[in-house]
């Protein structure tokens, strides 16, 4: 069954450093989401891209973070300098429309000391 | 900015028992989701409600909506270990495509 893939499961990295997270949405699928989940807490929308450019983000998805959709499977998350407060596991998801079910890929884990 | 509210927050339950947890949003939409996700797990897809009155069950789980009343259930017979997980509700505000504003989460766990 068709699944959405991401990269790394988990990262370790410094305040201040550049983080990339990596995800391929399933094959068929047009519209591209990213969103986040501090511990313990709910699911958070970040941003949605569709035709390769951003349609929606929300006010976490600030100029630190840019998405990216660099080759014809691989969809990116970028935080340019991050954060302590960045800490989460950050989800991928894809769907065929822009509106209906949302495939979640199994997550990065995002630690940032 | 649409809430979206659940209960229970935490929910434990004997094997075998019922119990329904609730979902409430606070702005119009006919589109909603329930999602499980299991401890350091991903979010799995449980149902998809796409008008008022929808109703699916899948096993020994039921999920309902009320566009008017603005709720949804999720409703769970003769409870089973297994179905111990975190349960979300998520709605898709109309007109802005599939951002998804997910509930607080119902924490279930099923004791034997």
């Amino acid at each position: 069954e068709p699944e959405v893939t991401q990269t790394p499961s988990h990262q370790v990295t410094q305040m201040g450093q550049e983080v990339i997270l990596r995800c391929v949405p399933i094959s068929n699928h047009l519209y591209f989401y990213w969103y986040r989940q501090i511990l313990g807490q709910k699911v958070e929308f970040l941003v949605s891209f569709y035709n390769n450019e951003i349609s929606e983000k929300s006010e976490i998805f600030d100029d630190q973070f840019s998405v990216e959709r660099p080759d014809g499977s691989n969809f990116t998350l970028k935080i340019r300098s991050t954060k302590l407060e960045d800490s989460a596991m950050y989800f991928c998801a894809s769907s065929k429309g822009n509106t209906g079910e949302l495939f979640f890929g199994e997550g990065s884990r995002l630690t940032v000391l | 900015e649409l809430k979206v509210e659940q209960n229970p927050l935490f929910l434990s339950m004997q094997e075998g028992k019922n119990y329904t947890i609730y979902c409430n949003y606070s702005t119009t939409s006919d589109r909603l989701y329930w999602y499980r996700q299991d401890p350091g797990k991903s979010l799995e897809s449980l149902f998809v409600l796409l008008s008022n009155g929808a109703v699916k069950q899948e096993g020994r789980l039921m999920a309902s909506l009320d566009t008017k009343a603005r709720l949804s259930t999720l409703h769970i017979t003769a409870a089973v270990h297994d179905l111990s997980a975190t349960y979300f509700c998520a709605v898709d505000m109309a007109g802005t495509g599939n951002q998804f504003y997910f509930g607080t989460g119902t924490s279930l766990t099923v004791i034997p």
